[in-house]
């Protein structure tokens, strides 16, 4: 299986904040990296696919970068909306496997 | 617009079968890849396994001996099944499209596959 590991695990910002968030493979993935965001009782949401495409619909605060085995996630500006926790996913193999989560707090 | 929803029981007996039914409205089955993920009270996501639009099946290698997904086109729905089911299968259980695209990275392009529709998931418990 591939290992996806995000860092940090939590973080607390305050709106309007610059937030990043990372992602590391276990082993090379090319691209294929997507990011979802999820709230409470919710179901994830697709922000970010193939690393660096913004899905319709998704604010243009959200971006994504990296390729191999490094990835990140940025947001340029904390929204109040934007609290909640972020996966990143590879679809590089068959067996698609996610991260534990970044879980993003009010400071 | 498309739609996925899943519907089943929310209460299975430990030993007993899990049958979880994903309908798919605003969209065809016979297009795309249908998914089931599962997620632990306060844990990380787990994908389980998908089937294509072709009818072929892709499972987690942890769940394949316990797991079987099938399609009925004619009702637009696909479905999991899940035997042996313990404590540790208690999760909520989503269903979602996955999308394979072709797109123009890199040097030379190539495919990539993201689930951009969920269910809002159904939560499973596994008591006696």
């Amino acid at each position: 299986d591939i290992q996806m590991t995000q860092s940090p695990s939590s973080l607390s910002a305050s709106v309007g904040d610059r937030v990043t968030i990372a992602c590391r493979a276990s082993q090379t993935i090319s691209m294929c990296l997507n990011w979802y965001q999820q709230k409470p009782g919710k179901a994830p949401n697709l922000l970010i696919y193939a690393a660096s495409s913004l899905q319709s619909g998704v604010p243009s605060r959200f971006s994504g970068s990296g390729s191999g085995t490094d990835f990140t996630l940025t947001i340029s500006s904390l929204q109040p909306e934007d609290f909640a926790t972020y996966y990143c996913q590879q679809s590089n193999s068959t067996l698609y496997t996610f991260g534990q989560g970044t879980k993003v707090e009010i400071k | 617009q498309l739609q996925v929803q899943e519907s089943g029981p929310g209460l299975v007996k430990p030993s007993e079968i899990l049958s979880l039914t994903c309908s798919v409205s605003g969209a065809s089955i016979s297009s795309y890849y249908w998914n089931w993920i599962r997620q632990p009270p306060g844990k990380g996501h787990e994908w389980i396994g998908s089937i294509s639009n072709r009818g072929s099946t892709n499972y987690n290698p942890s769940l394949k001996s316990r797991v079987t997904i099938s399609a009925d086109t004619s009702k637009n729905q696909f479905s999991l099944k899940m035997i042996s089911m313990t404590a540790a299968d208690t999760a909520v259980y989503y269903c979602a499209r996955a999308v394979r695209r072709w797109l123009p990275t890199g040097t030379s392009g190539g495919y990539y596959s993201y689930m951009d529709v969920w269910g809002k998931g159904t939560t499973v418990t596994v008591s006696s």
